[in-house]
């Protein structure tokens, strides 16, 4: 079965700061890998999608990046955090329609 | 920017109630529908799904409907219980798009 994992689970930064989220897939093939934040009582907003290795598509302008080195690895970077960055990352790959969600990566920018 | 909403931010229920989430789409392209549960602290889960040429699906105490002429999208949860508390999302894709694109969420408050 498939699964995905998300890590670190929690993460505490000052401003200025470099950034990295590390998300994987297992049990699948070629999935399209995605990469949205949920700010505290907001909706998910959609930051990245990758259809495959290299290719990355970003939905929002913003100081975040996202690289897929492998098949099933996903990855969101930043190299100076902002204080708005904080806010609830959710990686997430998709079969044809549904999406399959990560438990989620908890940023506080202070 | 986001096409999809939800009529009430919050939804407070009684224990045994049927629950009623509401969600109103913009894109008439979209054809492709789901609801999530996401509970505090976790990543949303798969709820219910409908496809744009269905108008009913029902699953284990949940009945999705859709209405394509107004464009509305509601989630029926019957019997509802304290685990039920969480903030429901519902999301929509087009054929042509890659990506769900999710509303704000209702947080349902199941009281005992």
């Amino acid at each position: 079965s498939q699964t995905i994992h998300q890590w670190p689970a929690t993460l505490v930064q000052p401003v200025g700061s470099p950034l990295s989220l590390e998300c994987t897939v297992e049990g699948t093939s070629n999935p399209n890998l995605y990469w949205y934040r949920q700010a505290a009582g907001r909706g998910l907003q959609l930051l990245f999608y990758s259809v495959g290795i290299g290719q990355i598509s970003s939905e929002v302008p913003q100081n975040l990046s996202a690289s897929r080195p492998q098949d099933r690895q996903f990855i969101l970077s930043s190299k100076k955090l902002l204080l708005s960055d904080s806010g609830f990352y959710l990686c997430a790959w998709s079969s044809p329609g549904e999406l399959f969600f990560g438990e989620g990566s908890r940023l506080t920018v202070l | 920017g986001e096409s999809v909403g939800l009529h009430l931010p919050t939804l407070s229920v009684q224990e045994g109630d049927n629950s009623i989430i509401n969600c109103a789409y913009s894109n008439s392209a979209s054809d492709y529908f789901i609801w999530y549960k996401q509970e505090s602290g976790k990543g949303p889960q798969f709820i219910i799904d409908i496809r744009s040429n269905m108008d009913k699906r029902q699953g284990q105490r949940v009945t999705v409907l859709l209405n394509k002429t107004v464009k509305h999208l509601s989630l029926q949860i019957a019997a509802t219980q304290p685990g039920d508390s969480a903030v429901y999302f519902c999301a929509e894709k087009t054929q042509a798009g890659t990506a769900l694109i999710f509303g704000k969420g209702t947080t349902l408050s199941v009281s005992s």
